[in-house]
């Protein structure tokens, strides 16, 4: 099962929105409504952001959102932050026959 | 305020099995709401999802890994862990324990312990 697809790196200035792609297959993204979003600032834990493809846990800024088209789901920043600065990935329950999740390369979003 | 806390070796030689454990505290690892992850970041790369269980000992692994792990549960003290065996330098990793939601947030990791390095080295 190989780790899905996102770019390297995207970047964006204070104020503007941003998108990072996360693309699988008809097996893991394209079959199921569970994917998820991590954020993971230097040295840190991953942060949980986004759940079931588009639902945000309490706390988390209404800024982020999450969407899917076929094999490809993304996530939205809007209002960039400094502090949104950080590593993002992305998970996605793969299993078929038995439970599996794969998480994506990860993304370094870099605020100019 | 539920949190995880990794403990093990932090070096582990060539071809010999490291342990991690996980203790839950502030919440009961027997929740049948959660099941217990473990997921691993070697050095400037990726996540990686090794496995998860849930309390009653069903366990469910990566099946690139599956050969080599074993994830077990212990209620009694709160704590699940995991074995790996014959490892490597490409299991150098820091190694995180999560809780994983079986209904909400549902197949969510939502809840990490801060992670343990593990360095593979003789």
């Amino acid at each position: 099962q190989s780790a899905l697809t996102q770019p390297a790196s995207v970047s964006g200035s204070p104020g503007q929105s941003i998108t990072i792609s996360c693309t699988g297959t008809s097996s893991d993204v394209g079959s199921y409504n569970l994917v998820s979003w991590y954020q993971q600032h230097p040295g840190k834990a991953p942060k949980l952001m986004i759940y079931e493809v588009s639902k945000r846990p309490s706390g988390v800024s209404n800024r982020f959102s999450g969407s899917k088209s076929g094999n490809t789901a993304s996530l939205t920043i809007s209002g960039l932050q400094a502090e949104d600065e950080a590593d993002y990935y992305c998970c996605s329950y793969a299993g078929s026959s038995t439970f599996y999740w794969v998480f994506g390369g990860g993304t370094k979003l870099t605020v100019l | 305020q539920l949190q995880l806390q990794e403990s093990g070796p932090g070096l582990v030689k060539p071809s010999e099995t490291l342990s991690l454990t996980c203790t839950v505290s502030g919440g009961s690892i027997s929740s049948s709401s959660y099941y217990w992850g473990w997921i691993r970041q070697p050095p400037g790369k990726g996540l990686e999802w090794i496995g998860s269980i849930y309390y009653s000992g069903s366990t469910y692994y990566n099946p690139s890994l599956k050969s080599r792990v074993t994830i077990s549960v212990d209620t009694s003290k709160n704590q699940f862990s995991l074995k790996l065996s014959s490892v490597t330098a490409a299991d150098t990793a820091v190694y995180y324990c999560a809780r994983q939601g079986t209904v909400t947030p549902y197949n969510a990791f939502d809840i990490w312990g801060q992670g343990t390095m593990v360095t593979v080295s003789s």
